[in-house]
């Protein structure tokens, strides 16, 4: 089964700094990854996704993720933050089973932005 | 324009009750999810529809039964609440079946007393 480790589940960040979350997936078969992030008392917007191709993706807000399969990693980057970044990031894969589409999702990495 | 919407947004009810939860997305999607999201933040999907047929259903009691009178619709009906039953539960659609990203509504909170 494919899962998903997001190992920091707290980021404190000054506005300004540059932000890197990571995220690392195991899956057998090609991976679908997404990066979407959660504000508070919010849905989930998508920032970006990888299917195939340019292994290096662009994303809404400036953020842009890096896949790497060598290392089972699909990391979130952005190279200065805002407060207004502060939120809740979430990385999935997506796989196909059963006729549908399942995502599965880390368990989210919290980030602070400080002034 | 709101794509995909939920009603309510809170809710709070006793154990025992019944209640449903709606979803209504407005980009002509053809498949559409519930998902839950625990009091640590962990989404899990509970089941998906694809043009009113269920193609996934995970792990979850039966006291949930997800209904959807037509593609644009999928409401999640829950009978005898219990207190686990309290999250945040996340509707969401894609263009199809296929490795589409999904579209997210801004969640219904669920507080079982």
């Amino acid at each position: 089964a494919q899962s998903v480790t997001q190992p920091d589940i707290h980021i404190t960040v000054s506005e300004g700094a540059s932000l890197e979350l990571r995220c690392n997936y195991s899956y057998g078969a090609t991976p679908y990854l997404f990066w979407y992030v959660q504000s508070p008392g919010q849905g989930l917007q998508l920032l970006l996704k990888y299917f195939s191709g340019d292994t290096l993706v662009q994303g809404i807000k400036g953020f842009e993720a890096e896949f790497k399969r060598s290392q089972s990693s699909f990391n979130l980057r952005k190279p200065s933050v805002h407060w207004s970044d502060a939120a809740e990031y979430f990385c999935a894969v997506g796989r196909f089973t059963g006729g549908g589409n399942k995502l599965t999702f880390g368990t989210g990495t919290q980030l602070k932005v400080e002034l | 324009d709101t794509a995909v919407s939920q009603t309510p947004k809170y809710l709070v009810t006793q154990m025992g009750n019944d209640k449903s939860i709606k979803c209504e997305q407005n980009l002509g999607h053809d498949t559409m999810y519930w998902y839950k999201q625990d009091s640590k933040k962990f989404l899990k999907i509970m089941f998906s529809y694809n043009n009113k047929e269920l193609i996934i259903n995970e792990t979850v009691p039966n006291r949930f039964s997800p209904k959807s009178p037509d593609k644009a619709h999928l409401n999640l009906h829950i009978n005898s609440l219990e207190l686990g039953d309290s999250a945040v539960y996340f509707c969401a659609s894609s263009q199809d079946r296929q490795y589409n990203e999904q579209f997210f509504g801004p969640g219904t909170r669920l507080t079982v007393l």
